[in-house]
C-alpha cells in the first residue's frame, strides 16, 4: 500500500515550458486535491476533484489545469510555466466527508523551479 | 481574504515545555478543525481534529482547545520533545464541502 505518490519529485523548467505532474493513490479515495506550498503562505488549494471525471477550482487555479480520467489518478498541468509558479506542489486524497474519517492523505510533494 | 489566521509564525520551546499555537477563523459555518504536522521534505499528515460541539480534545500529549464564541482554537503540545520539531498547520472546513482552508503554518523547534 503506497498511499499517495507523486511524479516527478523535482523538476526545473524554463519560462514558457509546459509540464504535467502526476498524482496516484491506491486507497480507493473519491476525492483528490492539488495544493501549492510557498514560504509563509501555508497550503493553498489549486484544484480538486470529488470523483472520476469531475474537477473544480480552488483558491489559486489560474495558470493550471487538471484532469481526473481515472479514479486513482489526478493530473496537474502547467501550460506555460511562469517564475511565480515556482513552488512545492502537494497532492492529497480523501474519502467523502464523514466524521471521524475526515482525513486528507498527502503525497511527498514535487519541488518545481521555473527559471 | 484570509479565513484562518495562525500565530505565531515560529516558536522555540525547551524540551519538556508546553508548545501553544493559536488559530482564529472568520466563517462561523466552519464545522471541522484539524491540525496537520509536516516534517521537512515530507507531506503534511493529520495530527488531531475537533468538531465545534466539544471544547477540548486530547490525544496523548496533543490537545486542541476550542472556543466557539471567540472563533478561536489552539494546539497544545505537552512535554514537548525534539521529535516534535516540525511545521504545524491549522485548518477549517465545512461539512458539506470537501476542501480545507489552511493557516499559514507555525515552525516549531524544540531545543534539547
Amino acid at each position: 500500500n503506497a498511499g499517495v505518490t507523486q511524479t516527478p519529485k523535482f523538476r526545473v523548467l524554463k519560462t514558457g515550458q509546459s509540464m504535467t505532474l502526476l498524482c496516484a493513490q491506491d486507497m480507493n479515495h473519491e476525492y483528490m486535491y492539488w495544493y501549492r506550498q510557498d514560504p509563509g503562505m501555508g497550503l493553498r488549494l489549486i484544484h480538486y476533484s470529488v470523483g472520476e471525471g469531475t474537477t473544480a477550482k480552488g483558491e489559486v487555479p489560474d495558470g493550471y489545469n487538471v484532469s481526473r480520467l481515472k479514479k486513482q489518478n489526478f493530473l496537474l498541468g502547467l501550460e506555460s510555466a511562469a517564475p511565480s509558479q515556482t513552488s512545492v506542489y502537494f497532492c492529497a486524497s480523501s474519502y467523502p466527508r464523514q466524521w471521524p474519517t475526515d482525513t486528507q492523505y498527502f503525497g511527498p510533494g514535487t519541488r518545481l523551479t521555473v527559471l | 481574504q484570509q479565513q484562518v489566521k495562525q500565530s505565531p509564525q515560529s516558536l522555540i520551546v525547551q524540551k519538556g515545555g508546553i508548545s501553544i499555537i493559536n488559530c482564529a477563523y472568520e466563517n462561523t459555518a466552519f464545522d471541522y478543525f484539524p491540525w496537520y504536522q509536516q516534517f521537512p521534505g515530507k507531506g503534511p499528515a493529520l495530527l488531531i481534529a475537533i468538531r465545534p460541539d466539544v471544547s477540548e480534545k486530547k490525544e496523548g500529549r496533543f490537545t486542541i482547545s476550542f472556543n466557539k464564541s471567540a472563533k478561536q482554537f489552539s494546539l497544545h503540545i505537552m512535554d514537548s520533545q525534539p521529535g516534535d520539531s516540525a511545521t504545524y498547520f491549522c485548518a477549517a472546513s465545512l461539512m458539506r464541502y470537501s476542501t480545507l482552508t489552511f493557516g499559514k503554518g507555525t515552525m516549531l523547534l524544540v531545543s534539547p
